[in-house]
């Protein structure tokens, strides 16, 4: 079975610009939750969606947002970059509501 | 808010020596799970424990969960090089799949 997918791997964006990353997960598996890594904070859980509607937000500004389409795939979108958006964004897969999550390898992304 | 907090945050130990990490709260969790994270890629499941007092294996790796289900431990035996990794606890919060991870323990095992 394919593992959590991310795409892109790695990105380099300018201040001010918005990102759209995106998250394909594990086949059957109806929650995608997105965490933002940073050396400084560790993981911080962004948002989850379950079935299409947001179930659970982290405490992040509104330029964090996401969705889930019907086949379960999910992306988030980050407008007005700062420079301290640069981490790395994983994304992760489970069942239902279950905390076993499987993680797909992350977006790297660089803001300059 | 619940926190998770894990210790040492740092570790370099030679081949073949035993560690212990930690992972303590002052909040009750249903589970805890432990992950691995290898640099530029993401978090791996290795366990999750459920019942107070559990005590799982996974080949070198014995993760505990506490009686009071507040706190739980990694124990490695023998580490090898290809333990070496950031390693994880996290626990769920509410009845969605939102997890609050630890800060993490970066293990260094030198050959």
């Amino acid at each position: 079975k394919a593992g959590v997918t991310q795409t892109p791997r790695y990105l380099i964006k300018t201040r001010g610009q918005q990102v759209t990353l995106s998250c394909s997960p594990i086949s059957g598996h109806r929650s995608v939750s997105w965490y933002q890594q940073t050396p400084g904070q560790g993981l911080q859980f962004l948002f989850e969606y379950f079935s299409e509607t947001q179930r659970n937000k982290g405490n992040f500004p509104g330029r964090f947002s996401g969705r889930q389409f019907s086949n379960s795939r999910s992306e988030m979108n980050v407008s007005t970059l700062e420079l301290g958006d640069s981490a790395l964004y994983l994304c992760a897969s489970s069942r239902a509501a279950t905390y076993e999550q499987y993680f797909g390898p992350g977006t790297r992304l660089t803001v300059t | 808010t619940q926190l998770l907090e894990q210790s040492p945050q740092f570790l370099s130990i030679q081949e073949g020596e035993n560690l212990t990490v930690y992972c303590n709260s002052s909040s009750v969790f249903s589970s805890l799970q432990w992950y691995r994270q290898e640099p530029g890629e993401g978090p791996v499941l290795l366990v999750t424990v459920v019942t107070g007092g559990e005590v799982k294996k996974l080949k070198r790796l014995t993760f505990q969960f506490g009686d009071a289900r507040k706190d739980s431990s990694l124990h490695i035996t023998a580490a090898q090089p290809g333990d070496t990794g950031l390693y994880l606890c996290a626990a769920g919060s509410g009845n969605t799949g939102k997890l609050i991870f630890g800060q993490g323990t970066t293990l260094q095992v030198k050959p």
